[in-house]
């Protein structure tokens, strides 16, 4: 089982925005549009950003947003801020025994 | 809304056996789908699988399939995860999650440290 491709790193300085991509293939990404992204703080429980490829849940600040072209979703963060420092994992539903998969992470440095 | 809570961590020998709880509280549980997710230590999250409380039905990762047993007890609103004989390279965090239908994790628990050592 593979899973979703992600830059190890990214950055910005505050006030900028980021885009973090998460390839896949035609047997998730590409063909469903159930990609998720999680933010995560040292220490701390992953949390839901976006759901959907593009969905917000509520109270999550709508500086991040999401999106999906062909087989590669991409997060961006934009106006950025300190506290948007943390590692960000995509996830994607696919067919056969790729179910449900997360991406390697990317670590965000503001 | 669901709310998860995992039990405490856990110090254990090669070759032991152990079982990890999520305890649901709130409305929804039993029509929640639980899944679990490994994060080894410095490293990213795994899908580890998913359990449906209502009809306890499983869907495992293949690369756990057959190392864990995943569980679900909805007269107590209680999802598991079970080893029958650990190995030191199960030294992770575990956490337990509640998906939307769509399959994205939106509530977790706050995790549960699971430490194999001789």
């Amino acid at each position: 089982q593979s899973a979703l491709t992600q830059p190890p790193s990214a950055s910005g300085s505050p006030g900028q925005s980021v885009t973090i991509s998460c390839t896949g293939s035609t047997s998730d990404i590409g063909d469903y549009n159930y990609v998720s992204w999680y933010q995560q703080h040292p220490g701390k429980a992953p949390k839901l950003m976006i759901y959907e490829v593009n969905k917000r849940p509520s109270g999550v600040p709508d500086r991040f947003s999401g999106s999906k072209s062909g087989n590669t979703a991409s997060l961006t963060v934009s106006g950025l801020q300190a506290e948007d420092e943390a590692d960000y994992y995509c996830s994607s539903y696919g067919s056969g025994n790729n179910f449900k998969v997360f991406g390697g992470g990317t670590k965000l440095t503001v | 809304e669901v709310q998860l809570e995992q039990s405490g961590a856990e110090v254990k020998k090669p070759g032991e056996s152990l079982k990890i709880s999520c305890k649901g509280f709130g409305d929804s549980f039993t029509n929640s789908v639980i899944g679990w997710v490994r994060q080894m230590p410095g490293k990213g999250l795994e899908w580890m699988g998913v359990v449906y409380p209502a009809d306890s039905d499983t869907t495992y990762s293949p690369s756990f399939q057959g190392r864990v047993t995943i569980s679900a007890d909805k007269s107590i609103n209680t999802a598991y995860l079970q080893w029958s004989s650990l190995k030191a390279s199960d030294t992770a965090i575990y956490y337990c999650a509640a998906a939307l239908p769509t399959y994205a994790f939106h509530i977790w628990g706050q995790g549960t440290m699971v430490s194999v050592s001789s």
